[in-house]
């Protein structure tokens, strides 16, 4: 599976948009981006995933570029209740069972 | 019914004792997972159950046992842990039980082994 880089943190000004990068250069071309993020002392929370269209759902967009190499998940107004730990993990859609491996993730921290 | 639930929310036990932590969901999700988080690292898999049957360990120690009893409850036996077995356990669950990264997560119980 490729791997990902994640900038290690990050800070977002309350009510901007806050967009978090990712970069997967070794991405195949059946893999699929899953974002999740980490609310200090909770469980992580799924929030979206594309293979190489453009996604939106209630919660964020996800932008991946056209050579699959990188993809940002923007939150677009973005709340004290953010901030957390964003995940980015590249997986095969249809391989083996379905284990997320985590790497170190951006911390974003949202400021009034 | 939306939502993963895991008890106890915190557990601290002693090496000798035997405890067990909770798993439930009412999703009909057909997968459900165990997990490790220790502190300021990623969560870590450990099991992953699949229509109510074990297919992934991920090489655990045997005083960590898992069971599925239905496809709504996943129990994690805990017996003889050690103090670096302290940590956050997540329970997860997802639709389909094979090829699916959407996985929806507890809020954790964290273990404290004294």
């Amino acid at each position: 599976d490729a791997k990902t880089t994640q900038p290690t943190s990050m800070d977002c000004a309350e009510g901007r948009a806050a967009n978090l990068p990712c970069n997967h250069s070794t991405i195949s071309g059946n893999e699929y981006v899953y974002w999740y993020r980490q609310i200090h002392s909770q469980g992580p929370q799924y929030i979206i995933h594309g293979l190489k269209n453009n996604e939106t759902n209630e919660m964020a967009s996800l932008i991946i570029t056209e050579d699959r190499k990188s993809s940002t998940l923007i939150l677009p107004h973005a709340t004290l209740r953010d901030t957390a730990v964003y995940y980015c993990i590249v997986r095969v859609e249809w391989g083996s069972q379905g284990n997320l491996i985590f790497g170190k993730g951006t911390k974003l921290s949202v400021k009034p | 019914d939306t939502e993963v639930t895991q008890t106890p929310k915190h557990l601290v036990m002693g090496m000798t004792n035997k405890k067990s932590l909770k798993c439930e969901q009412h999703m009909g999700h057909r997968a459900m997972y165990w997990y490790k988080q220790k502190a300021k690292k990623p969560p870590e898999l450990m099991f992953v159950y699949s229509y109510e049957k074990l297919s992934i360990n991920e090489s655990v120690p045997s005083r960590f046992s898992p069971e599925c009893p239905n496809s709504s409850l996943l129990n994690l036996h805990l017996h003889a842990l050690q103090p670096e077995d302290s940590a956050l356990y997540l329970c997860a669950s997802s639709p389909r039980a094979k090829g699916s990264y959407e996985q929806y997560f507890g809020p954790g119980t964290r273990l404290t082994v004294t």
